[in-house]
């Protein structure tokens, strides 16, 4: 099973502050990682795939790259509304695994 | 519009066995470029892949609940179904299922929760 390793597991940042968040796949796995943002009480919603694709809903603040094992997500400038729990997934094979998730809080 | 939704009782017992239906509107359960899965999450704890069937039928469960998982598909209704045999506690959880392939857009349904409680 490919293992999905995210940091850091929680960060405190500022509006306006540019943050990346990471995502280390434990094997190759080209550019299969989606990445997604998670509110309280909601369903994930699904910000990036491809590594580097970005939903039609979302801003271009945000942003994905990476291939291989190694992957970022970076907001460029935050926004009240971005405080959210992140997480990465890989898609290259089953189990489909996530990260630990990346708890995004305002300081 | 691809549409997932969960469905099935949101309360189980100790020892009995859990059953979630996912019905997709919007694209064939049928079609070959993608496959279907189960994800679940803990209260305040992270995703959870529980696992996979193709539309060979072919399927993958994590391996720690491998023994007690079976995910099947219902073409006729365009549904697929999971089964978790010998709930605890520990099985509570909002479940999801979700539609993907490698390099695509995921979609997800809403979720259910379902807690197990005597």
């Amino acid at each position: 099973d490919v293992q999905m390793t995210q940091s850091p597991s929680s960060l405190s940042a500022s509006v306006g502050d540019r943050v990346t968040i990471t995502c280390r796949a434990s094997q190759r796995i080209s550019n299969y990682l989606n990445w997604y943002q998670q509110k309280a009480g909601k369903a994930p919603r699904l910000l990036i795939y491809a590594a580097a694709r970005l939903q039609s809903w979302v801003p271009s603040r945000f942003s994905g790259s990476g291939s291989g094992t190694d992957f970022t997500l970076t907001i460029s400038s935050l926004q009240p509304e971005d405080f959210a729990t992140y997480y990465c997934q890989q898609s290259y094979g089953a189990p489909q695994t996530f990260g630990q998730g990346t708890r995004l809080e305002i300081k | 519009q691809l549409q997932l939704q969960e469905s099935g009782p949101g309360l189980v017992k100790p020892s009995e066995t859990l059953s979630l239906t996912c019905t997709v509107s919007g694209g064939s359960i049928s079609s070959s470029d993608y496959y279907w899965g189960w994800i679940r999450q803990p209260p305040g704890k992270g995703l959870e892949w529980i696992g996979t069937i193709y539309y060979s039928g072919s399927t993958y469960y994590d391996p720690s609940l491998k023994s007690r998982v079976t995910i099947s598909v219902d073409t006729s209704k365009n549904q697929f179904s999971l089964k978790l045999s010998s709930v605890t506690a520990a099985d509570t959880a909002v479940y999801y299922c979700a539609r993907g392939c490698g390099g695509c857009p995921f979609y997800w349904g809403q979720g259910t929760l379902v807690t197990v409680s005597s």
